[in-house]
């Protein structure tokens, strides 16, 4: 069956360090892959969409890798904040006509 | 310019009870997606509407349906509540076939059945 995995533990690091979360999937052929931040209680926010054809995507301390060899994606945050501290989803689309599905996402604290 | 809205924010039901959530998607939208996120999980696919028809479908029971009206706006509707549709119900929209991909998201309907 399809499944996209995520780190389960939540991710902790210090402030000024690169925070990377990892994206699994298997029986998949997505066209495109994105990332959504989403805080407790709300809505996620969409942050960065990376093509099959796209190794790497940067949005300013933003950088999604995409290697559909490996069936993966990296997200990294550099020089990671207090601010950044929320659940990072990974999605995947279009899957079986027009959904997008989602990972569990990654809870990742930075503390200052 | 607005983004999705939608309502109520907050609801409590009972079991076997039947409720309807609403959702104003964000201006120059047609399609709308609704999703269920359970605590600590990710967001599950439950339907998709687009031209006011139902597009595609999750692996969701027939007690949850929905609707599209013609100024794109949405409303889902779960019946016969059981404890297990407890959850936050999130709506999406995004601007039809093909332009952009991203979704996105209202703050949610948060539904507690007791």
């Amino acid at each position: 069956s399809q499944k996209i995995e995520q780190n389960s533990e939540a991710l902790n690091i210090q402030e000024g360090k690169t925070a990377t979360l990892t994206c699994n999937y298997t029986n998949y052929s997505p066209a495109y892959l994105q990332w959504y931040r989403q805080d407790p209680g709300r809505g996620p926010v969409f942050l960065l969409l990376i093509r099959e054809n796209e190794k790497e995507k940067r949005k300013e301390r933003l950088k999604v890798t995409f290697d559909t060899t490996l069936k993966q994606s990296l997200f990294h945050i550099t020089a990671s904040q207090p601010a950044d501290s929320a659940t990072y989803l990974c999605a995947l689309g279009p899957t079986g006509g027009f959904k997008t599905i989602f990972g569990a996402g990654t809870r990742l604290f930075v503390k200052a | 310019d607005a983004g999705v809205t939608q309502s109520p924010t907050h609801l409590i039901k009972t079991r076997g009870q039947q409720v309807t959530l609403r959702c104003s998607p964000k201006s120059g939208h047609d399609t709308v997606s609704w999703y269920q996120q359970a605590l600590g999980q990710g967001p599950q696919f439950i339907f998709q509407y687009y031209e006011e028809e139902e597009r595609q479908r999750g692996n969701f029971p027939d007690r949850f349906s929905g609707h599209q009206f013609p100024n794109y706006s949405s409303e889902l509707n779960v019946n016969a509540l059981l404890l297990g549709d407890s959850a936050l119900y999130l709506c999406a929209s995004s601007p039809g076939q093909g332009a952009r991909l991203e979704l996105f998201f209202g703050e949610g309907s948060r539904l507690t059945v007791l």
